[in-house]
Formats: C-alpha cells, sequence, structure tokens
C-alpha cells in the first residue's frame, strides 16, 4: 500500500525532553511537511523540504528541529525550547506529476502530549 | 502573506439538505486550491483539487467552484448523509508548494 506513515499515534513528552516524531513515506514524493493543528485552529506550517537534505522553516518553526537524509523520511524533533508542545502534528507530502497537477497527502497524524 | 477563511466555522443540518460550505483566500495567485475532509483524532483526506486554470471539479455528491478573480471557492455537498459529519478543510497551494490552511467547518449531519 501506497501512503505516508506517521508514528507513534500518541506521545507523552516530560518537561525538558526532546521527543522525535517518525514520518515515512513511499509514493516516490520529494517535497515534505509539517503541520501543527490546535483545537479550533486550521494547519500550520512547521517545517517543509522539497529536496533531500534541503529544508526550509515555516510559520512556526521555533522549538522544532528536522532533517532529510531520505527522500522517504522527514522526521521532526520537538526540543525542550518548544514552550507549549501539545498539539496534534500532521506530515504531508506531495506529488508533482508530469501533467502537472500538484496533490498533498497526508499521514494520519501523532498526538503529542506533555506530562 | 496569504490568507485563508471559512466560513461558517460549524453547520448542523438535517439529513437530505443539501449544503455550501465557503472558503475565501486573500492572494490569488495561486498554483491550486484542496478540500480536504478530516475525522476526529485523524489525518486530512483529500476530496477535490482544481488547478489554478479550472472553474470546478466534482465527484459524487460533492462539488467544489473556484473563482480566483474574486479569491473564493465553495464546496457544495448533496443531499448530505450522517456520514458526511466531519471537520472540512480547504488550502490554497502557493508557488513555491506551500499550503496555506483555512480553520474549517465542522459539519454535523443528523439522521
Amino acid at each position: 500500500d501506497g501512503g505516508i506513515t506517521q508514528s507513534p499515534k500518541y506521545l507523552f513528552r516530560k518537561e525538558g525532553q526532546n521527543v522525535t516524531l517518525s514520518c515515512e513515506q513511499n509514493l516516490n514524493h520529494d517535497a515534505m511537511y509539517w503541520y501543527r493543528q490546535d483545537p479550533g485552529q486550521g494547519l500550520r506550517l512547521i517545517y517543509y523540504s522539497q529536496i533531500v537534505n534541503d529544508f526550509q522553516k515555516g510559520d512556526i518553526a521555533e522549538g522544532y528541529s528536522v532533517s532529510r537524509e531520505k527522500k522517504e523520511s522527514f522526521p521532526l524533533t520537538v526540543t525542550s525550547a518548544q514552550k507549549n508542545p501539545t498539539a496534534f502534528y500532521l506530515c504531508a507530502s506531495k506529488d508533482s506529476s508530469a501533467t502537472g497537477v500538484i496533490e498533498a497527502f497526508f499521514g494520519q497524524g501523532t498526538r503529542l502530549t506533555v506530562v | 502573506k496569504q490568507e485563508v477563511t471559512q466560513i461558517p466555522a460549524a453547520l448542523s443540518v438535517p439529513e437530505g439538505e443539501n449544503l455550501v460550505l465557503n472558503c475565501s483566500f486573500t492572494d490569488s495567485a495561486i498554483y491550486n486550491l484542496q478540500w480536504f475532509r478530516q475525522d476526529p483524532g485523524k489525518g486530512l483526506t483529500s476530496l477535490l483539487l482544481i488547478q489554478s486554470s479550472q472553474r470546478e471539479q466534482t465527484s459524487g455528491r460533492l462539488n467544489a467552484s473556484l473563482d480566483k478573480s474574486s479569491g473564493r471557492s465553495t464546496l457544495y455537498i448533496a443531499a448530505s448523509q450522517p456520514g458526511d459529519s466531519a471537520t472540512y478543510l480547504c488550502a490554497s497551494m502557493e508557488y513555491g508548494n506551500k499550503l496555506v490552511f483555512g480553520a474549517g467547518t465542522i459539519l454535523r449531519v443528523k439522521s
């Protein structure tokens, strides 16, 4: 099955701890994205990567870090510098077909809670 | 900076009604516009994608239109069913491939 897999589904973080959220895709997409979703708000862009070994900050990158060593993988680390990390995190990848249709696909999300 | 607004924020209708969800965006220089569905605690499922050169797209009971000049898109759901209850999100894709989302419309269809 082709798709985007996020793990874990639920994650608990203690104060001062770094945690890493996994995102893997087998769609052969070049671009990958991380979004944060808070109740009653739309998705906000944290980081995105359009090609291996390259990534850019989104609108709310402070307290987060990413890497893109492989095309299939785009892990997100929530560092201790992120003061309010409790949220639902969504990973996406983007298709860029020869026909010019660019469609985004999303994983099932990781719910992160600070305990 | 692109801003996307969705109206209404929430909608409750009886089963069988036809309904319209609205999405507006401030910058008309978009590559495409995509409508998504999100069930509670789940990821996003793509419903319809409208290229900037297109006016509308249809899939089953769903029809989405796009008017770039006025910065508006609508999602029309015909003969609504309880299974349509979810949050509906629209997102504009900018050149440079960033998706900008609205806050969503929470739809409840009562049986």
